[in-house]
């Protein structure tokens, strides 16, 4: 097992474009969370997925961005009509609730640039 | 809303000496889960140590420990015997218990710098 991946590691855009990254998680996890993280702080919730279904979703997550897990195994997040504001590193993680402890995995993370 | 501070954004310490990290968080909850978390330069999010707020006992994992104060609510984590891999920037996190879904809510982070 190689752990969370996410793809690709460092994407620059110019304002207005649409953006797409994608996250694997762990083969076996049915959780998987997106955490958005901003220059010199720590991450923040954004949604998360239960096996397919998005069960929650941050009031951080304007309209213009939507994610989606559509097979249970890994997950898009999109970022439509981007913004300065949106430059930021957008973290992926993974768990199972078959883990009493429910350990979080993350992984390397995107950072995004906005031009 | 649940808060959590760290007061410190940068400290250092000397090889094989020892380190203290401070947290301090807001919740009206009685049952909660606190985490520390370590973010190297690889921007990977490493879980260090976790405490359960019912259990009094101070959580432990090799060179690392925590002293958790639930009346003060703090939480500060402390490296023995520093290594230079020990550098990177720890997080202290907060979690509800009765929650469904692991939701973290992340203070601003410490910067640990190791000096050889």
């Amino acid at each position: 097992d190689t752990g969370v991946s996410q793809d690709p590691r460092h994407k620059i855009t110019k304002r207005g474009q649409n953006v797409t990254f994608r996250c694997d998680p762990i083969s076996e996890h049915n959780r998987l969370y997106w955490y958005r993280q901003t220059l010199g702080q720590g991450p923040e919730f954004l949604t998360y997925f239960q096996n397919e279904a998005q069960l929650e979703k941050s009031r951080l997550l304007s309209d213009r961005f939507s994610a989606e897990r559509p097979k249970g195994s890994f997950s898009t997040l999109e970022i439509q009509r981007t913004e300065q504001g949106d430059s930021a590193m957008y973290l992926c993680a993974s768990s199972t609730d078959r883990d009493e402890n429910e350990k979080l995995f993350f992984g390397s993370g995107t950072q995004l640039s906005v031009l | 809303a649940q808060t959590v501070t760290q007061s410190q954004p940068e400290m250092s310490v000397q090889e094989a000496e020892t380190v203290t990290l401070s947290c301090t968080y807001d919740t009206s909850e009685s049952d909660y889960y606190l985490f520390w978390y370590k973010q190297p330069p690889s921007r990977q999010m490493i879980l260090v140590i976790r405490q359960e707020a019912y259990k009094q006992q101070n959580a432990t994992e090799n060179r690392f420990s925590v002293n958790f104060q639930k009346a003060a609510k703090s939480f500060s984590l402390k490296i023995s015997d520093s290594q230079l891999g020990d550098a990177a920037m720890y997080f202290c996190a907060y979690r509800r218990a009765m929650e469904y879904g692991n939701k973290l809510v992340f203070g601003a982070g410490t910067i640990l710098r190791v000096k050889s």
